[in-house]
């Protein structure tokens, strides 16, 4: 089974405004984190934000903020004020404390901010 | 600071051929250590990781190896290569232990199979 589902394959936002990933993920593990990256088309992974499941606030990173809902296994990216540089894809990801701690990714979200 | 290569950047090779491809993390130590293929536009997908010299736990069996010969030295081989195996191959490393430790990657080897 899925561990981690993006449902988007991709999106367009303009610039400036804000835009929201989504990511629902699959454990049973009461320790788990939630990952998100940014792979732009140089190739490179680059780590935005962290949730932890024991954590009572949602993540926040300068313009990224996580909005996760745990009921409901749900783990939304939102990035405000769009820049053109944010155009990429993200990726959400899932380390759960049973599985060796390894990652477990989604197949992404490609977006692409308009000018 | 903590700086994680891998080499070559991109690579050509002919189907049936060997390959290595080489990762070196400088600034920690035993960590972690990860390889990952990326099909075009697809998500990661984990082929081994490994906890310490030695030790390496293979996710997906096909006709890849890894080895870890030194604490911060990760080497993806095969002995003869298959289309399939053309992607995006990244290697990350993290600390030991904890769901919060991040993964570093590296710039990835882009391999394409002929």
């Amino acid at each position: 089974a899925q561990k981690i589902t993006q449902t988007q394959p991709g999106m367009f936002v303009q610039e400036k405004e804000a835009v929201t990933l989504d990511c629902t993920y699959d454990t049973s593990d009461p320790s788990y984190g939630l990952f998100w990256y940014k792979q732009p088309s140089s190739g490179e992974m680059i780590f935005l934000i962290y949730q932890g499941s024991y954590d009572q606030q949602n993540a926040t990173e300068g313009r990224y903020s996580l909005n996760f809902q745990k009921a409901r296994k749900s783990a939304n990216l939102v990035i405000s004020a769009s820049q053109l540089g944010d155009s990429a894809m993200y990726f959400c990801a899932m380390r759960e404390s049973y599985n060796d701690y390894k990652l477990s990714f989604g197949a992404g979200t490609t977006v692409t901010v308009r000018a | 600071s903590q700086t994680i290569h891998q080499w070559p950047a991109t690579l050509v090779q002919p189907v049936g051929s060997p390959l290595s491809l080489e990762c070196t993390v400088e600034g920690t130590s035993n960590p972690n250590l990860y390889w990952y293929r990326q099909a075009a536009g697809r998500g990661l997908q984990l082929l081994f990781y490994s906890v310490g010299i030695g030790q390496i736990s293979s996710e997906v069996p096909q006709n890849l190896s890894a080895s870890r010969p030194q604490d911060r030295q990760f080497i993806l081989s095969s002995k003869k290569l298959l289309l399939s195996d053309s992607g995006f191959y990244l290697c990350a490393w993290s600390m030991v232990g904890t769901p919060e430790d991040e993964q570093y990657f590296g710039p990835g080897t882009r391999l394409t199979v002929t």
